[in-house]
């Protein structure tokens, strides 16, 4: 089945920790995206990615970093430098830039 | 810049009622605009869109139309069933270089009650 997978489902960070979500999809999409959503708000664009190797900040990016070294796969690493992690974190593909955006299952961050 | 305010809920129904989710934005060019729902514990899924204005969406039993004049893109459905009990986001994506950028709305909480 062609999809979007994100894991883990549930993930728990310790302060001053680096922890990193995964993303991976299966429909030969060019561009990625992150997205956090906070309880009663929309979503909000952490960072996207256009093509292989290229990526670009969104309106929260401070506190975050991200690579993309493979098409399918868009890893976000939330750094300690994020005061306020606990949200949930969703990825999304699109054929390109242009064109619908199609949402993974989430990953639901928490702070121990 | 662009936004999306859509009715505050939660919205309470009972099966069979007729539903009405209200959207407006606010943008410049010609954006798609677009209803995401979310299941409790999911992700988004892509309910349905409209490219250019008088299009309109449909998908499930569920429709809109993007209205120009007024800058709208109302949620409807006939008649809800139980299931689709979830959070109704409306989105547009902006137009011309920045037509990547979805905009959502805070979302409506619709319960669906039997």
């Amino acid at each position: 089945d062609g999809g979007i997978t994100q894991s883990p489902k549930y993930l728990f960070r310790k302060e001053g920790q680096n922890v990193t979500l995964s993303c991976e999809q299966n429909l030969n999409h060019d561009a990625m995206y992150w997205y956090r959503q906070d309880p009663g708000q929309g979503l909000r664009l952490i960072y996207y990615s256009q093509i292989v190797n290229d990526f670009q900040k969104g309106d929260i990016a401070e506190g975050y970093s991200v690579s993309r070294e493979k098409k399918e796969s868009f890893p976000l690493t939330v750094t300690s430098a994020q005061k306020n992690p606990t949200a949930f974190y969703l990825c999304a593909s699109s054929s390109d830039i242009q064109e619908t955006q199609y949402f993974g299952p989430g990953t639901r961050l928490l702070v121990l | 810049g662009n936004s999306v305010t859509q009715m505050e809920g939660p919205v309470t129904l009972s099966e069979e009622a007729f539903l009405t989710i209200n959207c407006t934005y606010t943008a410049t060019g010609y954006p798609s605009l677009f209803w995401y729902v979310q299941y409790p514990g999911e992700g988004l899924q892509l309910l349905l869109k409209a490219t250019k204005a008088d299009d309109k969406g449909s998908n499930k039993g569920f429709e809109a139309t993007y209205r120009k004049e007024t800058t709208s893109f109302h949620l409807e459905k006939g008649s809800v069933q139980v299931s689709d009990s979830a959070v109704y986001f409306c989105a547009l994506s902006g137009s011309g270089g920045s037509n990547y950028k979805l905009t959502f709305g805070k979302g409506t909480l619709l319960t669906v009650n039997p």
